[in-house]
């Protein structure tokens, strides 16, 4: 059974700090991994998609890897800001189109 | 990015009545649809793969009668919480995969909170 964690669950930085958050899954057969946004009250918005044959995938501020071996990903988001705050949710998906979602990072930024 | 939209957004009911909650996909066609249900503090919880024309696939445990799954179209499906109790009250959340079956993004809706009295 796929397991998906985050760490650290919660992370509090000053604005400007670049943020580093983690995401570690049990079993490499994925076919690609997602990361998430979710503001508090609302669903979740899609930051960037990873296939199991990519590396990495930026877009703007955010940079993530995929070390599928490893089962290992990384989200990285340089000069934060106050804006930035929200919880990041990381997801594998697997056989069986099955999406498997990590517990989620607390994020604060402050100004 | 593809549109997904909830509706409602928030509902309140009484004790043994029935909810409905409606996810579109707005500028894509959509064969499967996801349900999550998703409690304070905590991540998503998969209840129930929709597939178009085709039953439900239930996640164990989620109680198929309770939790009533219609995918009547590409663009549409439907979750109605059947005699809602106040345990039933959660946060739920659909999702939508626009591309490959395992390959494509997903997208979700705004999610709909019920909150049963």
């Amino acid at each position: 059974k796929q397991e998906v964690t985050q760490i650290p669950a919660a992370l509090s930085v000053p604005e400007g700090e670049n943020l580093v958050l983690n995401c570690s899954f049990t079993d490499s057969a994925i076919y690609n991994l997602q990361w998430f946004r979710q503001d508090p009250g609302k669903g979740l918005t899609s930051l960037l998609l990873i296939q199991s044959s990519q590396r990495e995938q930026t877009s703007g501020r955010l940079n993530a890897s995929l070390d599928k071996s490893s089962g290992r990903s990384t989200l990285y988001i340089a000069a934060s800001q106050p804006g930035d705050s929200a919880t990041y949710l990381c997801a594998v998906v697997a056989a069986g189109n099955k999406l498997t979602f990590g517990g989620g990072t607390r994020v604060l930024v402050k100004p | 990015g593809a549109v997904v939209s909830q509706h409602p957004s928030w509902v309140i009911c009484k004790s043994g009545t029935s909810v409905k909650i409606e996810c579109r996909s707005l500028d894509f066609q959509a064969t499967t649809m996801f349900w999550y249900r998703q409690f304070p503090k905590q991540s998503l919880m998969l209840m129930a793969t929709s597939n178009e024309g085709s039953k439900a696939t239930y996640e164990q445990g989620v109680e198929k009668d309770k939790f009533l799954i219609n995918h009547a179209s590409l663009t549409l499906s439907t979750l109605t919480v059947t005699s809602a109790h106040p345990e039933d009250s959660s946060f739920y959340i659909c999702s939508a995969r626009s591309g490959g079956s395992h390959t494509g993004e997903l997208f979700f809706g705004e999610g709909s909170r019920l909150t049963v009295l």
